[in-house]
């Protein structure tokens, strides 16, 4: 089954502890991108890239980041989360050439 | 800088009633604009609109865009609970494959 997968779905950690999200797609898209999702102000796009080795910051990139060593997989990174990053987070692929983004379920992230 | 404001904010209805939902856009040369729907997860594809004019369908949900005056309009007939859901909008623009989304329109149909 074509599909985004991110892990884990649920976190809640506390200030400074350095964590990982990972995010894999099975659907050899060579666009990936990260969002996190707060009320009231839609998704907005923290990292993205457009192939391997590729990568390019969105409008919130402040406190993340991220890799691309392999084409399937696009980890976000916060090295010293704080509480502002508590927020849904959402990994993205899609075609270079396409504009439909498949999205994975959500990884939901509380930092106290 | 890219806009896309989504109207209105949230919306509540009873099953049976047509909504109207509603995605303007200032931004410099518009490519496509695409229509998503989230219920408690992830945002799943709806729509991609390019042409002003043709109108895009898929069940009791239609899309049309608007090029000359900037916007498109999602209507839902006959809403139905299973349509309570974030509509999401997204804008692609100049030469780039990065979108820019609106706020959303949260939708709750009561039965």
């Amino acid at each position: 089954e074509a599909q985004v997968t991110q892990n884990p779905r649920y976190l809640i950690t506390v200030t400074g502890k350095k964590l990982t999200v990972t995010c894999s797609q099975n659907m050899n898209h060579e666009y990936m991108s990260w969002y996190r999702q707060d009320p009231g102000l839609g998704l907005r796009q923290i990292y993205y890239s457009m192939n391997v080795e590729v990568t390019d910051k969105g409008d919130v990139p402040e406190g993340y980041k991220v890799s691309r060593k392999e084409k399937r997989n696009f980890p976000l990174i916060l090295e010293s989360p704080s509480p502002n990053q508590t927020s849904l987070y959402f990994c993205a692929s899609k075609f270079r050439g396409s504009y439909e983004q498949y999205f994975g379920p959500g990884t939901r992230l509380t930092v106290t | 800088e890219d806009k896309v404001v989504q109207s209105p904010l949230s919306l509540v209805v009873h099953e049976g009633d047509t909504v109207t939902l509603n995605c303007s856009y200032e931004v410099t040369n518009f490519r496509s604009l695409l229509w998503y729907k989230q219920e408690k997860k992830a945002p799943t594809f709806l729509f991609m609109l390019t042409s002003s004019g043709i109108e895009k369908k898929s069940g009791r949900l239609s899309s049309i865009l608007d090029k000359k005056e900037l916007f498109s309009i999602l209507n839902i007939t006959a809403t139905q609970t299973g349509d309570s859901a974030i509509y999401l909008c997204a804008v692609y623009a100049g030469g780039s494959y990065i979108p820019t989304f609106g706020r959303g329109t949260s939708l709750i149909v009561h039965p």
